[in-house]
């Protein structure tokens, strides 16, 4: 059964600094791994999307790498500001079915 | 640009009554979903509907039913709530299984 663990489960660090998310996965046959970030009582929006194919995908000042033989993703973010504090969650899906496996989310808060 | 829409924001029903969550894309995507959120815990999937007139049951099934009323809307239904189904519920879409998701806002639903 597939299982995704994101650690640490919160992090703090002060602005401008670059920082790495991690998310780890237990079944290496996924089709896909996205990224996303939800802020406080809100809805999730959709950072990254990476295919089994592609060791990694950027956006602005985000990175994200996937490294299926070793059931890791990383989600790296540049130069960090106060707007980046969410909670960051990486979700698996496995065969393109319909059911996506979550890990239960960073918490990023970032310092002014 | 609305994206995916849910309503109601905010619900408290006492024990064994009934509602509706709506739900409702305009992005013509083919799949659509229904997640909880609870606290330290990853998103469960709790029906989804790949394509228009099709529903199936995702990992937490027990106490909801679904309607996917046509391509657009996708209802969720407690037909008797119970306090373990206090949570957020989130609805999401995306053009089909395996696709980026888009997710709807959130509501949250609180049951006494």
């Amino acid at each position: 059964k597939q299982e995704v663990t994101q650690i640490p489960a919160a992090l703090s660090v002060p602005e401008g600094e670059n920082l790495v998310l991690n998310c780890s996965f237990t079944d290496s046959a996924i089709y896909n791994l996205q990224w996303f970030r939800q802020d406080p009582g809100k809805g999730l929006t959709s950072l990254l999307l990476i295919q089994s194919s592609q060791r990694e995908q950027t956006s602005g000042r985000l990175n994200a790498s996937l490294d299926k033989s070793s059931g890791r993703s990383t989600l790296y973010i540049a130069a960090s500001q106060p707007g980046d504090s969410a909670t960051y969650l990486c979700a698996v899906n496995r065969d393109s079915n319909y059911q996506l496996i979550w890990g239960a989310g960073t918490k990023l808060i970032i310092k002014p | 640009n609305a994206g995916v829409t849910q309503t109601p924001k905010f619900q408290v029903l006492k024990t064994g009554q009934s509602m509706t969550l709506q739900c409702a894309q305009d992005m013509n995507h083919n799949s659509m979903y229904w997640y909880r959120q609870d606290p330290g815990m990853g998103l469960r999937l709790i029906y989804y509907s790949a394509s228009e007139g099709t529903t199936d049951k995702g990992e937490v099934p027990n106490g909801y039913n679904v309607s996917r009323l046509n391509k657009r809307e996708f209802s969720l239904r407690l037909e008797s709530a119970a306090p373990s189904q206090t949570s957020v519920y989130f609805c999401a879409s995306s053009e089909h299984g395996g696709y980026e998701a888009f997710f709807g806002q959130g509501t949250r639903l609180t049951v006494v």
